[in-house]
């Protein structure tokens, strides 16, 4: 069964920096594009960014320019989020999200997601 | 404040349709077909319901349905059932800035 397994909670002082990671198990990382999104607690969904696991190409949101890294490694079907300067609105629980379209494609919607990862930033 | 416009909330009886609205701009719903829903139980995973604008997944119910006229996007749900109790999402791809968009969710309440 198709899934993305993501690494687990993690606990950041404000000014640090997070990676979270997200394997692709029974599919191949590199035929559908990642992407990433994040929700703050009780509030709604927010894109951050996608990653072409094939040609290692990315598009961030505006708002995270500067402080978003996204990578992979197709030697382990992982693809990766790193956060930098994090302050306490970053406090989420971060999603990453297998794009539908298949075939190195972006079709713009997710169609599996894992089951995200909590960053808490605490002085 | 969300980039697309969703109610913030909706309510229905079992048995009923309901449509939530999701309005945008000529540079995303209004010039795209890259629209598409999910469903978010609480404390869960979000799920794909529809893309594409009216594309169902393999193994959403056909009580799922999306639709588009002019900048506004629609999800209709009929026959309501308990279990569609959710915050549902819509978003779009926007030429602005290359990006998704997400509309600010809508909670349905099945009365």
């Amino acid at each position: 069964q198709e899934r993305l397994i993501q690494s687990g909670a993690e606990v950041k002082k404000p000014g640090a920096s997070v990676k979270v990671s997200c394997k692709a198990f029974e599919y191949t990382l590199t035929n559908n594009y990642v992407h990433w999104v994040r929700q703050v607690p009780g509030q709604g969904l927010e894109w951050v960014g996608w990653i072409n696991p094939n040609s290692g190409g990315t598009n961030y949101a505006r708002r995270f320019q500067g402080r978003v890294t996204m990578t992979r490694d197709t030697s382990t079907n992982t693809a990766y989020l790193e956060l930098s300067r994090l302050t306490a609105d970053d406090t989420a629980l971060y999603y990453c999200a297998r794009d539908g379209s298949g075939y190195s494609l972006l079709g713009w919607y997710f169609d599996l997601w894992g089951r995200g990862t909590l960053v808490t930033v605490s002085s | 404040q969300s980039a697309l416009t969703q109610p913030a909330s909706v309510s229905g009886s079992p048995g009923q349709s309901i449509t939530i609205s999701c309005s945008g701009t000529d540079s995303d719903i209004g010039d795209y077909n890259y629209v598409s829903w999910y469903r978010q139980h609480a404390g869960k995973v979000p799920e794909l319901l529809i893309y594409d604008v009216t594309a169902r997944p393999s193994g959403v119910s056909l009580r799922f349905s999306g639709s588009k006229s002019g900048n506004t996007a629609s999800l209709t749900i009929s026959g309501l059932l308990p279990e569609d109790e959710a915050e549902y999402y819509c978003t779009s791809y926007t030429v602005t800035t290359t990006a998704v968009l997400f509309g600010g969710g809508t909670k349905l309440t099945v009365l």
